[in-house]
C-alpha cells in the first residue's frame, strides 16, 4: 500500500524555539495533505489543510502563524511550530489522500510526532 | 453536523474471545467509512474500506460491517490476540473529501 513519511518521530524541544515537521509521500503524489493533533486518549482533530501551490485552510481556532505550514512539492509538506510552548506538547499527525480507482480516496497517516516542549 | 460515534469507549477482553465495536455516523454526504488501528504513540493504520454500496468487508480476523441506511458500522474482531491491543477509530470521509474522525474504541486484551 501506499506509505506516508512522517519525521521526526519525536523532538523535544525549549519553549521559545521552534520546530518542523516534515511529511512525505513516498510513492504517490498528494496534492493535498492534512495536519492533525491528537491530545492522549482523544480522537485526531485537524488543524489544517496543506495544498501543493497555495495556502494552507486553517481550522478554527488554530492559529496560522504559529503554526506555519509549506506544500513546497507533490511529495512534501512541512508544518513548523514556531516559538512553542508547553501547552504545544502534542502528538501531531500528516496525513495524504490518494485517491482510489471507485471515486474515492484512501487517507495514508504518517507515523506521528511526539512534540514535548520544556 | 457531521458526527461519528463510537461505542463503547473502551473495553477489555481476554485473549481468543471475540468482541463488536460500534460506529454511527450522521455525515453527509457520504463518500465511504473505513477503521483503522492505531497503537500508542503511533499514526493510524486502515483496516477496512467501505463505500456505501458494500455492506461487508474481511480484513484476516476483523470484519467490518454497514448498513448505509441506518448509517451504522460495526467492526468485529476475531480470535483476539494480544496485538490487537489498540485504538480503533472509525473515520467517515464525505464526497468532498473531508474525514469525519470518531473518538475510537481502546481495546485492551488480556492473557
Amino acid at each position: 500500500g501506499a506509505v506516508v513519511s512522517q519525521h521526526p518521530s519525536r523532538v523535544i524541544c525549549k519553549s521559545g524555539t521552534s520546530v518542523k515537521i516534515e511529511c512525505r509521500s513516498l510513492d504517490f503524489q498528494a496534492t493535498t495533505m492534512f495536519w492533525y493533533r491528537q491530545f492522549p486518549k482523544q480522537s485526531l482533530m485537524l488543524m489544517a489543510t496543506s495544498n501543493e501551490g497555495s495556502k494552507a485552510t486553517y481550522e478554527q481556532g488554530v492559529e496560522k502563524d504559529k503554526f506555519l505550514i509549506n506544500h513546497a512539492s507533490l511529495t512534501l509538506s512541512t508544518l513548523t511550530v514556531t516559538s512553542a510552548h508547553p501547552e504545544d506538547s502534542s502528538f501531531y499527525i500528516c496525513s495524504a489522500p490518494k485517491r482510489l480507482g471507485f471515486g474515492g480516496d484512501e487517507a495514508f497517516f504518517g507515523q506521528g510526532t511526539r512534540l514535548t516542549v520544556v | 453536523k457531521n458526527q461519528v460515534e463510537q461505542s463503547p469507549q473502551s473495553l477489555i477482553i481476554l485473549e481468543g474471545k471475540n468482541c463488536t465495536l460500534q460506529c454511527n455516523y450522521t455525515v453527509s454526504p457520504f463518500s465511504n467509512l473505513r477503521w483503522y488501528k492505531q497503537d500508542t504513540g503511533r499514526g493510524p493504520v486502515s483496516l477496512t474500506i467501505m463505500t456505501f454500496s458494500e455492506n461487508t468487508k474481511s480484513n484476516g480476523r476483523y470484519t467490518a460491517t454497514l448498513d448505509a441506511d441506518t448509517k451504522q458500522s460495526s467492526l468485529h474482531i476475531t480470535a483476539s490476540q494480544l496485538s490487537d491491543s489498540a485504538s480503533y477509530i472509525c473515520v467517515v470521509s464525505r464526497s468532498d473529501y473531508k474525514l469525519s474522525f470518531g473518538a475510537g474504541t481502546t481495546v485492551t486484551v488480556r492473557a
